[in-house]
């Protein structure tokens, strides 16, 4: 069945430093992938996403690459600031009315 | 204007009670959702609704009933409350044939002592 693997938490970075948050699924064909944050206290929001294969999503310094070869859509970004402090969730487009999330990663960015 | 709106912000009462959530969307999307999320941040999608039908009802147990009175609405009702629905819920909304993006509520924080 369809799934979705996300590297487990917490990730805990330095400001400046690079981001890698893995993010692998299974699916029967090619659905449309997403990255959601949630920043504390609040609802989760779309950061980005990609439509299919080879598609790469960016949003907010924010890249993610939509690569069927290793069914991965890794979420990146080159320099973190502690303002980027969240839980971060991978989701692939189910059905016309679902989606199918990662467990979420949270990620610490310290000063 | 809130996109998605939910009331309570927060909700603190005793095992055995009824209680409900409510849930508004401006955004004039054709369906609506409830989520559950955990102390360890997992979220389970409980029920769906489009255009005031129901379509998607996940293993929840019967004390939990969504009532969509229109489609900017969509409320959650749990009866006999129990410790093990401590959770913040979340209502989202999306329209059909516009990127399938979701969009979420500020969530509601249930605690059941």
């Amino acid at each position: 069945g369809n799934s979705v693997t996300q590297m487990e938490g917490p990730v805990t970075l330095s400001e400046e430093a690079f981001l890698t948050i893995n993010c692998t699924y299974t699916a029967t064909g090619y659905p449309s992938l997403f990255w959601y944050v949630q920043y504390p206290g609040e609802g989760l929001q779309l950061l980005l996403k990609a439509t299919k294969a080879d598609d790469k999503g960016s949003n907010k310094g924010f890249e993610a690459t939509y690569r069927k070869e290793t069914t991965s859509f890794h979420l990146e970004k080159g320099s973190v600031q502690v303002s980027d402090s969240a839980v971060y969730f991978c989701a692939l487009k189910y059905s016309n009315y679902q989606l199918i999330w990662g467990a979420g990663t949270k990620l610490i960015i310290k000063p | 204007d809130t996109a998605v709106s939910q009331t309570p912000k927060y909700l603190v009462t005793q095992m055995g009670n009824d209680k409900s959530i409510k849930c508004e969307q401006n955004l004039g999307h054709d369906t609506m959702y409830w989520y559950k999320q955990d102390s360890k941040k997992f979220l389970k999608i409980m029920f769906s609704y489009n255009n005031k039908e129901l379509i998607i009802n996940e293993t929840v147990p019967n004390r939990f009933s969504p009532k969509s009175p229109d489609k900017a609405h969509l409320n959650l009702h749990i009866n006999s409350l129990e410790l093990g629905d401590s959770a913040v819920y979340f209502c989202a909304s999306s329209q059909q044939g516009q990127g399938d993006e979701q969009y979420f509520g500020p969530g509601t924080r249930l605690t059941v002592t």
